[in-house]
């Protein structure tokens, strides 16, 4: 199983660029890398996927290097509702999912 | 399309008491999982099931908590007796089991337990 780590929290602006960055070490080849955003008092929701390079879509860019043993989470000029847990999921079909503690985003005023 | 649905969403009851949740993943989608997610913690898988098999149940406190998963669509999950330390948001979440690791999981809104 290919475990992750990320930053326990992260405070960031409004109208500010948000990098929260995943170490993946141990991903397999066929591994994805999937992003999922939680609201207090509701389900985790996928927000990116990507298997290399650069994905991007209407709500975040996801930037993974050739060596794929990290991946960066960006959110372009985030506001107070991207307040939130972010959390990076590596290699979901043969194993055990497993989303860690994810990264707790607060962005002030 | 409808998202995963989940009742009920708040249950408060008394250590040693049984309680059950329920799922109902989206349509069509073959995997289901349990997740118990405790304040400050990400989600815990508890179970898997794939139709209505199931892939890993190696997390599931098998002593106390049991599920099953009806006809390979809707699924409920079992506490009994409940402890205290089960207080805690247990999600459902399906996916379309694509076959790959790119899978993408859609999660119900949790039930929220409080035992006392």
């Amino acid at each position: 199983l290919a475990k992750t780590t990320q930053p326990i929290s992260m405070d960031s602006y409004e109208g500010q660029e948000v990098n929260i960055t995943c170490s993946h070490n141990n991903i397999a080849t066929n591994d994805y890398i999937t992003w999922y955003q939680q609201f207090p008092s509701q389900g985790p929701r996928f927000i990116i996927q990507g298997y290399k390079t650069k994905v991007t879509n209407e709500v975040a860019s996801l930037f993974i290097p050739a060596d794929r043993k990290s991946s960066t989470l960006s959110l372009p000029r985030v506001s107070l509702s991207d307040t939130a847990v972010y959390y990076c999921l590596v290699g979901l079909d043969y194993d055990i999912p497993t989303f860690g503690r994810g990264t707790s985003l607060i962005v002030h005023p | 399309e409808a998202g995963v649905a989940q009742s009920p969403r708040y249950k408060i009851i008394e250590k040693r008491q049984s309680v059950a949740f329920w799922c109902n993943p989206i349509s069509g989608h073959a995997t289901l999982y349990w997740y118990q997610q405790i304040l400050g913690q990400g989600p815990k898988l508890l179970i898997q099931f794939q139709n209505n098999g199931v892939v890993d149940d190696s997390q599931l406190p098998k002593d106390r908590f049991s599920a099953e998963r009806l006809k390979g669509v809707d699924s409920t999950l079992k506490i009994q007796p409940a402890k205290l330390e089960d207080s805690a948001v247990y999600l459902c979440a399906s996916s379309p089991n694509l076959g790959t690791s790119a899978e993408t999981q859609y999660f119900g809104p949790g039930t929220r337990l409080l035992v006392l």
